[in-house]
């Protein structure tokens, strides 16, 4: 089971900042949060991943607070072509004890003219 | 820098019939996964790969599913027979399989475009 909560889906107005929240309670110590962005009919992007505070790269900032019980990827100023799901991951351990990533079902976010 | 590269984009077969996947991952990356993703979810892991030895197939369903990756590089996943319920995105994904990474931190997995199956 995915580690993480986040909506089912968020509109936006093109222009607007979106931030998207992810709560992840029982995170572990050592565990970083990674971000992936998927289009339609394409597999899922790498965006940003990160472990504390704030992290930021030419596509996005990634917001975590001291108790990392949740997180928040923000986009500046989305477009049209940033219309997709967006997924907040955190690793877990498999049964076969491989450390790994378990997509969850996402935020689609819809960007409005 | 080439991508992963994955063919076909698209089959339709009957089921029980058989089909296979290849996948032809970016060059060097030790790590290779397969996922699968029905429309609405998620991508679900179904195996995963260290250069050609199986780090984890805990949720490939045996009795009709293989994968193998011989020499390392490219791998086939095959569905044998293939049911109504297989029909998905089938995610190819490579990753550099970094020695040293940090604990609980994951190594960047770059997917291909997939392969949409539709069983009939």
């Amino acid at each position: 089971l995915a580690k993480t909560t986040q909506p089912i889906s968020m509109d936006s107005y093109e222009g607007q900042e979106v931030n998207i929240t992810c709560s992840h309670n029982n995170i572990a110590t050592n565990d970083y949060i990674t971000w992936y962005q998927q289009f339609p009919s394409q597999g899922p992007r790498f965006i940003i991943q990160g472990y504390k505070t704030k992290v930021t790269n030419e596509v996005a900032s990634l917001f975590i607070p001291a108790d990392r019980k949740s997180s928040t990827l923000s986009l500046p100023r989305v477009s049209l072509s940033d219309t997709a799901v967006y997924y907040c991951l955190v690793g877990d351990y498999s049964g076969a004890g491989s450390y790994q990533l378990t997509f969850g079902k996402g935020t689609k976010l819809s960007v409005i003219p | 820098e080439a991508g992963v590269a994955q063919s076909p984009r698209y089959k339709i077969i009957e089921k029980r019939q058989s089909v296979a996947f290849w996948c032809n991952p970016i060059s060097g990356h030790a790590t290779l996964y397969w996922y699968q993703q029905i429309l609405g979810q998620g991508p679900k892991l179904l195996i995963q790969f260290q250069n050609n030895g199986v780090v984890d197939d805990s949720q490939l369903p045996k009795d009709r599913f293989s994968a193998e990756r011989l020499k390392g590089v490219d791998s086939t996943l095959k569905i044998q027979p293939a049911k109504l319920e297989d029909s998905a995105v089938y995610l190819c994904a490579s990753s550099p399989g970094t020695s040293g990474i940090a604990r609980g931190r994951t190594d960047t997995q770059y997917f291909g475009p997939g392969t949409r199956l539709t069983v009939l």
